[in-house]
């Protein structure tokens, strides 16, 4: 399986919104509604903020959105805070009981 | 509140073997499928392999088939990943989590490192 592609960075003032693309090919993301996004901070495993496209986990920000179109999934982070700054990656499910992540993302907030 | 706590990384000399294991609590283990997933030092996620609930079917990314077998014992809430033939691109914090389709609960991680 291929790698998911996503932009290398990302950056964005505090209070912009920013996306992050997330594209697949034969990788099951325009074949399965079970994309999932995560965020991870230096040092630390990562956490869910979106799962099956456009979910939200219990007590993640609804500042992150998500959404699926074709073969490319995207993570919108709307009112961009310092916190946000970490790296994120895009997850999906490409049959067979099988997983793909994309190749990841690091965001900055200037 | 779900805990995943993976254990067992070391140093290993390419070729050798090794047994990382995940002690799952805080949810029922046997009502899951569970799945490894590492990370190589500054680089991105890539998922391993996973196992279903009963342990009857497990499921490997290409570049571990037949070196790395993954299991599981319920009754001691665990899961395990048993490595062999390690091989340097091998090294990575292995993290441990749970599988409902989406991988949802992660471990902190256990690192290893293949090197002579």
């Amino acid at each position: 399986q291929s790698a998911l592609t996503q932009p290398a960075s990302v950056s964005g003032s505090p209070g912009q919104s920013i996306t992050i693309s997330c594209t697949g090919t034969s990788s099951g993301v325009g074949t399965y509604n079970l994309v999932s996004w995560y965020q991870q901070h230096p040092g630390v495993a990562p956490k869910l903020i979106i799962y099956e496209g456009n979910e939200r986990p219990s007590g993640v920000s609804s500042r992150f959105s998500g959404s699926t179109s074709g073969n490319t999934a995207s993570l919108t982070i709307s009112g961009l805070q310092a916190e946000d700054e970490a790296h994120y990656y895009c997850c999906s499910y490409a049959g067979s009981s099988s997983y793909v992540f994309g190749t990841g993302t690091t965001v900055s907030v200037l | 509140e779900v805990q995943l706590v993976e254990s067992g990384g070391a140093l290993v000399q390419p070729g050798g073997s090794l047994r990382l294991s995940c002690e799952a609590s805080g949810f029922e283990l046997s009502r899951y499928y569970m799945t490894w997933v590492r990370q190589a030092p500054g680089k991105g996620l890539e998922w391993v392999a996973n196992i279903k609930q009963d342990g009857a079917e497990k499921f490997y990314v290409d570049s571990v088939k037949g070196r790395f077998t993954i299991s599981r014992d319920n009754a001691k809430n665990s899961v395990y990943l048993h490595m062999n033939s390690l091989r340097a691109e091998d090294t990575a914090v292995y993290y441990c989590a749970r599988d409902t389709g989406t991988i949802d609960y992660w471990g902190q991680g256990t690192l290893v490192t293949v090197s002579s």
